[in-house]
């Protein structure tokens, strides 16, 4: 069965202060991972999508990255707008579904 | 910047008595797909349709779950008989290809007394 993690559950920032988010993955031929942001109340916004290991992509101050095993999200000088709750998401190979992760709840006080 | 749009926002109901959320896909996108999100829990994957069929369902979209795509616009989630259970986010999403991301509209938040 596919599972996705992610961690830490919960991430309280300063404003400013630089940390990375995890996203772990078991699926045998990954077909794209994707990020994406969730504010309460609302539908998750499409952040990223990676498709294979060492790829990179980046949106003002969010750097997404992709291993063979897990994908974490940089976030560098992060503002209190950045609070949201973080979305992994995997689509394995030949399916449509996306397999979404529990996410983590960023909050970025001022 | 084109978005997926759902309608209602909110909507109560009784148990036992039917429902039907609706969506406006992006206009190109040839994908359309339904999730569901209990209160505190993960966002969980209904079905995909394509070229006016079913694609794809999970084990929760049993038959008292439907889907339609009434005209050249609209995409619709019905559920015959609501139960308690029922009650959650319903998120629309819709994608161009079958290789692309999927944008999600802002939900119906279904409540079932």
């Amino acid at each position: 069965e596919d599972q996705v993690t992610q961690s830490p559950e919960a991430l309280r920032l300063q404003e400013g202060e630089s940390s990375s988010l995890n996203c772990s993955y078991t699926v045998s031929g990954l077909r794209g991972l994707f990020w994406y942001r969730q504010d309460p109340g609302k539908g998750p916004e499409f952040l990223f999508t990676l498709y294979s290991a060492g790829e990179e992509k980046e949106k003002e101050r969010l750097k997404a990255t992709l291993t063979k095993k897990e994908s974490f999200l940089h976030i560098t000088a992060p503002k209190p707008e950045d609070s949201a709750t973080y979305l992994c998401a995997v689509e394995p190979p030949g399916r449509r579904a996306l397999t979404f992760g529990s996410g983590t709840r960023l909050q970025v006080q001022p | 910047e084109p978005e997926v749009t759902q309608t209602p926002s909110h909507q109560v109901t009784q148990m036992g008595q039917e429902v039907i959320l609706r969506c406006v896909p992006i206009s190109n996108h040839l994908y359309f797909y339904w999730y569901r999100q209990i209160l505190g829990q993960k966002v969980e994957f209904l079905v995909s349709f394509y070229n006016n069929e079913i694609s794809e369902k999970s084990e929760i979209f049993d038959d008292q779950f439907s889907v339609e795509r009434p005209d050249g616009s609209n995409f619709t989630l019905k559920i015959r008989s609501t139960k308690l259970e029922d009650s959650a986010m319903y998120f629309c999403a819709s994608s161009e290809t079958s290789a692309n991301e999927q944008f999600f509209g802002p939900g119906t938040r279904l409540t079932v007394l």
